[in-house]
C-alpha cells in the first residue's frame, strides 16, 4: 500500500538546523522528493533523491534516506525566517500513467527569531 | 525554460454553477499532466492525470472531469459545483521523474 506520514508541526529558532522527517511504505518507490509550499502558492520542488542513494546535499539542504526503515529526512542548515513554509515529502511510482506521486500531509515549519 | 500557468488564480462560485479551470504549460512538448486538490487539511489528492491529448485517467470518483484538448492544455471542469468542491487546485507537469507545479487556483463554493 501507499502511505506517507509526516509530523504536522516543527518550530525552530533562526540559525538552528531543522530536521523534517517522513516515513513511507511503498518499497518500490523510485524517487523521493521534498517540496516547499509558501502560503497561497503552489509547490516548489526543493530536492529529490533516487532510491538507491543514502544521502544528497544541496547547499543548505541535506536529504538522508534509510531505505531499510523507509525513512526520509530533510535537514535545513542555518534556518532562516524565509524557510517558514509547509514541507511535503512524496514518493513516486512509475506506472503506465507516468510518474505518480503520493504526498505526505506536510510539516509546517515555523522559524522564530 | 518551462513554465506552467493556471487560470484563474481565485474563484468564488455558487453551488450548482459550472466550473472550468485551465492549466497551460510552455517550453516543453508531450508532458504528463496532473490535477491535484489540496483541501484545508493540507494533504494533496491526485484527481486526474493525462499522458497525451484526449487521454485522461481519473483517480477518484467525484463531481469533476478533466480534458486535454491540446498537448499543453489541461482543463478541469464541473457541470454543477458542490460545497465540497472548495479547495486549492494544483496542476503539475512532468516529463520523466519529477513533477513541477503551477501556482494553483483557490476555489470557494458558497
Amino acid at each position: 500500500g501507499e502511505d506517507v506520514e509526516q509530523s504536522l508541526f516543527l518550530s525552530v529558532r533562526e540559525g538552528d538546523s531543522s530536521v523534517i522527517n517522513c516515513t513511507y511504505t511503498d518499497s518500490s518507490s523510485t524517487y523521493l522528493y521534498w517540496y516547499k509550499q509558501e502560503p497561497g502558492a503552489g509547490l516548489q520542488l526543493l530536492t529529490y533523491i533516487f532510491s538507491n542513494m543514502d544521502m544528497k546535499q544541496d547547499q543548505r539542504l541535506t536529504v538522508l534516506l534509510n531505505k531499510k526503515d523507509k525513512h526520509l529526512s530533510l535537514r535545513i542548515a542555518d534556518t532562516q525566517t524565509g524557510d517558514s513554509a509547509i514541507y511535503f515529502c512524496a514518493e513516486s511510482r512509475v506506472t503506465g500513467g507516468g510518474n505518480k506521486l503520493t504526498f505526505g500531509t506536510g510539516t509546517q515549519l515555523k522559524v522564530e527569531l | 525554460s518551462q513554465t506552467i500557468h493556471q487560470w484563474p488564480a481565485t474563484l468564488v462560485q455558487p453551488v450548482g454553477s459550472p466550473l472550468s479551470l485551465e492549466c497551460t504549460v510552455e517550453g516543453t512538448s508531450n508532458p504528463n499532466l496532473y490535477w491535484y486538490r489540496q483541501a484545508a487539511g493540507r494533504g494533496l489528492q491526485l484527481l486526474f492525470y493525462s499522458v497525451g491529448i484526449g487521454q485522461i485517467s481519473s483517480e477518484v470518483p467525484q463531481n469533476l472531469s478533466a480534458s486535454r484538448p491540446q498537448d499543453r492544455q489541461f482543463i478541469l471542469s464541473s457541470k454543477k459545483l458542490l460545497l465540497s468542491d472548495s479547495g486549492f487546485y494544483l496542476c503539475a507537469w512532468s516529463h520523466a521523474d519529477t513533477q513541477y507545479f503551477g501556482p494553483g487556483t483557490r476555489l470557494t463554493v458558497l
